[in-house]
């Protein structure tokens, strides 16, 4: 069980909005670290989605954006399209474990 | 532009050694972490370590220390993952990335299928 808890699935139909919550502690998100967000299409690489909490990548849609409240995180997409299908992964650092974290991914099912 | 390439998948048997690579290009080798990553079938992101190449400065995970090795060789900007006796466990994708703040970007990914 990771010491990030993100909810197993999630699903939207097209054009809605979803939010993916990812829940650390005092030791990874509530101490300031950085969290950055993946999504992994299927069959593919991890790619970064998200970084620093809110920040995008040259690339990545503003449908996709992301919020900090405590020692929680969550990615919101918006306008749900098909091609968002995908697991999305949040990661940070945790300064108990020494080392980086990994949520242990949620899967975002279009229907 | 930036990338890392890793090398094509293996099939290797209980108790063979495996050497994976991770070739970067588009940024300077040595001043970035290089970071390794285990997805075993179906499952989520499990991070095994990083490199520093400039000078071989390794961290492990507690879940993979003693396990596998890492290792770097600046004069072909390569970074790799060793494993000297294999187990069926380690059957998985093994992904490696640059690491600034964030990881970023990814490898393909290497498939190491361990089968008697």
């Amino acid at each position: 069980q990771s010491v990030l808890t993100q909810p197993p699935s999630v699903s939207g139909a097209p054009g809605q909005t979803v939010t993916i919550s990812c829940t650390g502690s005092s030791s990874n998100i509530g101490a300031g670290y950085g969290v950055h967000w993946y999504q992994q299409l299927p069959g593919t690489a991890p790619k970064l989605l998200i970084y620093d909490t809110n920040n995008r990548p040259s690339g990545v849609p503003d449908r996709f954006s992301g919020s900090k409240s405590g020692t929680s995180v969550s990615l919101a997409i918006t306008g749900l399209q098909a091609e968002d299908e995908a697991d999305y992964y949040c990661q940070t650092f945790d300064t108990n474990q020494s080392g980086v974290l990994f949520g242990g991914g949620t899967t975002l099912t279009v229907l | 532009e930036v990338q890392v390439v890793q090398s094509g998948a293996e099939v290797k048997k209980p108790g063979e050694s495996l050497k994976i690579s991770c070739k970067a290009s588009g940024f300077s080798f040595t001043t970035y972490w290089i970071g390794w990553f285990r997805q075993m079938p179906g499952k989520g992101l499990e991070w095994m370590g990083i490199i520093y190449p400039a000078d071989s400065t390794t961290r492990y995970s507690p879940s993979f220390q003693g396990h596998v090795t890492m290792s770097a060789d600046r004069s072909v900007t390569t970074a790799y993952l060793y494993w000297s006796s294999l187990r069926a466990s380690d059957t998985a994708i093994y992904y490696c990335a640059r690491k600034g703040d964030w990881f970023d970007p990814w490898g393909q990914g290497t498939l190491v299928t361990v089968s008697s």
